[in-house]
């Protein structure tokens, strides 16, 4: 079945306790991002990845860092957690020259 | 910049009534894409349609329709004869070709549909 894995789906942490919020797909696209969701805010873009070795920043990149060492794969770290990045993040895949993004189950991580 | 207005926040309404979601964009480019997401209490993210710009003709799909209008810059969602399992949070999102390297989308803030039996 072709999908977007997310891991864990729900994480409580600590301020300062680095984690990382692993994404797996298994459509071989080339374009992996991930977002995060906010109330009232929709979801806004953090950072994207248009192939191996390839990410860049997206709106809200503040406080997080991204990997892209194998197509498949895409982690999300936060080196140092703080309150503020209590939200629901999704991580989102596509194939190269087409626009419709398809999104994994989300995990919702909460800093307190 | 691009930008996506879903200005009712909450509607409530009662099963079998038809209800339409409002989505209004903002955008500078000529070719973009529309989008509209569900999202149920489960919280994941459902793909239910893509419009292209240039692509103005209407869309059924079932229960739901879709009205594209370029002229007021809309593209507003309708459920006819509504369900409880309709309820969820409704996401329209905007995607410009040109000048997006990262093919982000933009959400609007979402409209949160109550479908009560």
């Amino acid at each position: 079945e072709a999908q977007v894995t997310q891991n864990p789906r729900y994480l409580i942490t600590v301020t300062g306790k680095k984690l990382t919020v692993t994404c797996s797909q298994n459509m071989n696209h080339e374009y992996m991002s991930w977002y995060r969701q906010d109330p009232g805010l929709g979801l806004r873009q953090i950072y994207y990845s248009m192939n191996v070795e390839v990410t860049d920043k997206g709106d809200v990149p503040e406080g997080y860092k991204v990997s892209r060492k194998e197509k498949r794969n895409f982690p999300l770290i936060l080196e140092s957690p703080s309150p503020n990045q209590t939200s629901l993040y999704f991580c989102a895949s596509r194939r190269v020259h087409t626009d419709t993004q398809y999104f994994g189950p989300g995990t919702r991580l909460t800093v307190l | 910049a691009q930008k996506v207005t879903q200005a009712q926040t909450e509607i409530s309404v009662v099963e079998k009534e038809d209800v339409t979601l409002d989505c209004v964009y903002e955008t500078r480019d000529t070719t973009y894409y529309l989008f509209w997401y569900k999202q149920p209490p489960s919280g994941e993210l459902v793909f239910l349609i893509r419009r292209n710009s240039f692509d103005e003709q209407n869309e059924i799909s079932g229960r739901y329709s879709w009205n594209f209008q370029k002229s007021t810059s809309s593209f507003n969602f309708t459920i006819t004869a509504s369900q409880v399992v309709d309820s969820a949070v409704y996401f329209c999102a905007l995607s410009e070709a040109y000048n997006n390297a990262g093919n982000m989308l933009t959400f609007g803030g979402g409209t949160r549909l109550m479908v009560k039996p």
